[in-house]
């Protein structure tokens, strides 16, 4: 299996900042990555396809870079509706895995 | 607009059978993939199985933690995907979330874009 893993677990920012997280896999993936935002006791909203193209409806800010085993998703200028969890998956080959989220908190 | 309504969740014993439901509209059902995904309370996600459209088969694919155990089946006349559980385990405590998987007609891959807003399943004697 694909293992995906995350950096940071978590983080803490302000409202403006810019905000990277980190998404590497164990072997190479091209760019069959995915981005997921999940605010608490609600589903997930998917974010991102194909490492970088935005899903419909997403806002700019939020983009998405990478290839192969190194991923990164950008949050431009964090906003109060920003702070959720993050996840990152990959639809490489079965199973599909999902990395174990990265929580961004309000500092 | 589309929207993906899942059901049958609850309480049920360890070694017993629930059947879950996920009602879709908004678009033509048939014509895509759909999944499940679910997320233990507390814990991150995990991808349980998918089901592809009948032009490309109708085939399935599993999890190892499930595989044996759960079935995804559809029926696209009524626009529900279902995931049968069997022989649960408290280890299959979570929230079960069902997602539209898109074809990528380049990569032969899909993704997901459309979440349902989950149903709990909570197995414990």
């Amino acid at each position: 299996d694909i293992q995906m893993t995350q950096s940071p677990s978590s983080l803490s920012a302000s409202v403006g900042d810019r905000v990277t997280i980190t998404c590497r896999a164990s072997q190479g993936i091209s760019n069959y990555l995915a981005w997921f935002q999940q605010k608490p006791g609600k589903a997930p909203k998917s974010l991102i396809y194909a490492a970088s193209s935005l899903q419909s409806g997403v806002p700019s800010k939020f983009s998405g870079s990478g290839s192969g085993t190194d991923f990164t998703l950008t949050i431009s200028s964090l906003q109060p509706e920003d702070f959720a969890t993050y996840y990152c998956q990959q639809y490489n080959s079965y199973p599909w895995t999902f990395g174990q989220g990265t929580k961004v908190e309000i500092k | 607009e589309v929207q993906l309504v899942e059901s049958g969740g609850g309480l049920v014993q360890p070694g017993r059978s629930l059947r879950l439901s996920c009602t879709a509209s908004g678009f033509t059902f048939g014509d895509y993939a759909m999944s499940w995904v679910r997320q233990a309370p507390g814990k991150g996600l995990e991808w349980v199985g998918f089901i592809r459209s009948k032009a490309y088969g109708g085939t399935t694919e599993y999890a190892a933690s499930v595989k044996g155990r759960f079935t995804i089946s559809r029926d696209d006349s009524k626009s529900i995907a279902y995931l049968q559980m069997n022989s649960l385990k408290t280890e299959d405590t979570a929230v079960y979330y069902c997602t539209r998987a898109l074809y990528y007609y380049a990569n032969g891959n899909y993704y997901f874009d459309y979440w349902g807003q989950g149903t709990l399943v909570t197995v414990s004697s």
